[in-house]
Formats: structure tokens, C-alpha cells, sequence
């Protein structure tokens, strides 16, 4: 089974700031890997997928990168409405597509 | 409009059943794989089960293996996931999850709690 870590567990920020979140997964995924926004009290949201391309409706301020075993999350500058958790998910391991833990971004 | 309406949550006993519904719409159901995923109170995102478009491949999560069963009636739009067996852990917000290569289109969930 391919375990993914997210870091940091939580990311203090202020709006307007630049958010770098890590995702590590533990043997190669290629770059089957997507980002979700998961608000409390809803259902999560595409963001990217295939490590860097945005979902329709994403706007431009977040970003994806990386291949293989490590991936980065990108957003260029905190708007309110993004401060949220992010989850990571692998597609390489078909059809168990595991979640990382998590990283919560809050304000700080 | 893609929408995906999940029923079938509440409380219920150790040892218990309960079976969920997912009504799908604003799409060609048929065309699509499925999955549940669940998240427990706090925690993150569980993948549970995948159902392909025509049911000729069905997976499940080790954790519900042998207790769930994942089916999908393409002439009702729907998916279904008959839980039995169950355990304190499974209590979480169930939600049902369109695999358009990702998982592009979420319901709102429904929760599930299972206590004495």
C-alpha cells in the first residue's frame, strides 16, 4: 500500500501570504497525484490533478508540482475563502487511491 | 448540473445494518465508476469502495472487507453500499464520489453513527 504525509500538519498564515504545502508519498507515483479542499461541513474539491493541472474552475492562484515521490501544493496568495484542510491523493495504485493525512491551513 | 445526493445515514447498534443511497444526475451515470469514501468525526478522508461502470470490478478498503457490500442500479441512476457488521469505527460521514479519472464531483454526505 502507498502511505502519503502531508506537512505541516498545520499552516498559520495571513491573508495574502504564500502557502507551500508538501506531500510525500512512500514509493513512486509517476504523477498521479491530486489536491483536494475540503471546507468544514462540506465535501471535498478537486483542485489539481496529475500533480499540476487545475481542475475547471480552480483559479490560477493555486498550483501544483512535483513528480515520483514528492509533490508541493501551491497557493500564491491567501484569499478568506482558502483557508481550508488539503488532502493529497494517489491514483497510481488503481483502484486504492489512498489520502494523505491532511494539512490544515487557519489564520493566523 | 453533476449533483449527488447521499441518503440512508443514522444511528445504529453494534452489530447492525444499514444500506446507503447515492442518487446521481446532470450526468451519464452508466459511463462512470463510483466509490465511498467515508471520513470519521475529525479525521481525514477514508477510500472504502469502488464500484466500475457495468459492476464487472468491485474493491473494497481492508477495513470493510467481508462487512460491505458496494452495488449500482445504472437504470435508477443510483449507487448503494450495504453495510453489516458494524462497529464503532465506521461511524463517519459517508459520501459517494464520481471517478471522472479523479474524483471530480462529490455529494454532501451522510452520516452514519454507530453506538449503543
Amino acid at each position: 500500500e502507498i502511505v502519503l504525509t502531508q506537512s505541516p500538519a498545520t499552516l498559520s498564515l495571513s491573508p495574502g501570504e504564500r502557502a507551500t504545502l508538501s506531500c510525500r508519498a512512500s514509493q513512486s507515483v509517476s504523477s498521479y497525484l491530486a489536491w483536494y479542499q475540503q471546507k468544514p461541513g462540506q465535501a471535498p474539491r478537486l483542485l489539481i490533478y496529475d500533480a499540476s493541472n487545475r481542475a475547471t474552475g480552480i483559479p490560477a492562484r493555486f498550483s501544483g508540482s512535483g513528480s515520483g515521490t514528492d509533490f508541493t501544493l501551491t497557493i500564491s496568495s491567501l484569499e478568506p475563502e482558502d483557508f481550508a484542510v488539503y488532502y493529497c491523493q494517489q491514483r497510481s495504485n488503481w483502484p486504492i487511491f489512498t489520502f494523505g493525512p491532511g494539512t490544515k491551513v487557519d489564520i493566523k | 448540473e453533476v449533483q449527488l445526493v447521499e441518503s440512508g445515514g443514522g444511528l445504529v447498534k453494534p452489530g447492525g445494518s444499514l444500506r446507503l443511497s447515492c442518487a446521481a444526475s446532470g450526468f451519464t451515470f452508466s459511463s462512470y465508476s463510483m466509490n465511498w469514501v467515508r471520513q470519521a468525526p475529525g479525521k481525514g478522508l477514508e477510500w472504502v469502495s469502488s464500484i466500475s461502470s457495468s459492476s464487472s470490478y468491485i474493491y473494497y478498503a481492508d477495513s470493510v472487507k467481508g462487512r460491505f457490500t458496494i452495488s449500482r442500479d445504472n437504470a435508477k441512476n443510483s449507487l448503494y453500499l450495504q453495510m453489516n457488521s458494524l462497529r464503532a469505527e465506521d461511524t463517519a460521514v459517508y459520501y459517494c464520489a464520481r471517478d471522472g479519472y479523479n474524483y471530480d464531483y462529490w455529494g454532501q454526505g451522510t452520516l452514519v453513527t454507530v453506538s449503543s
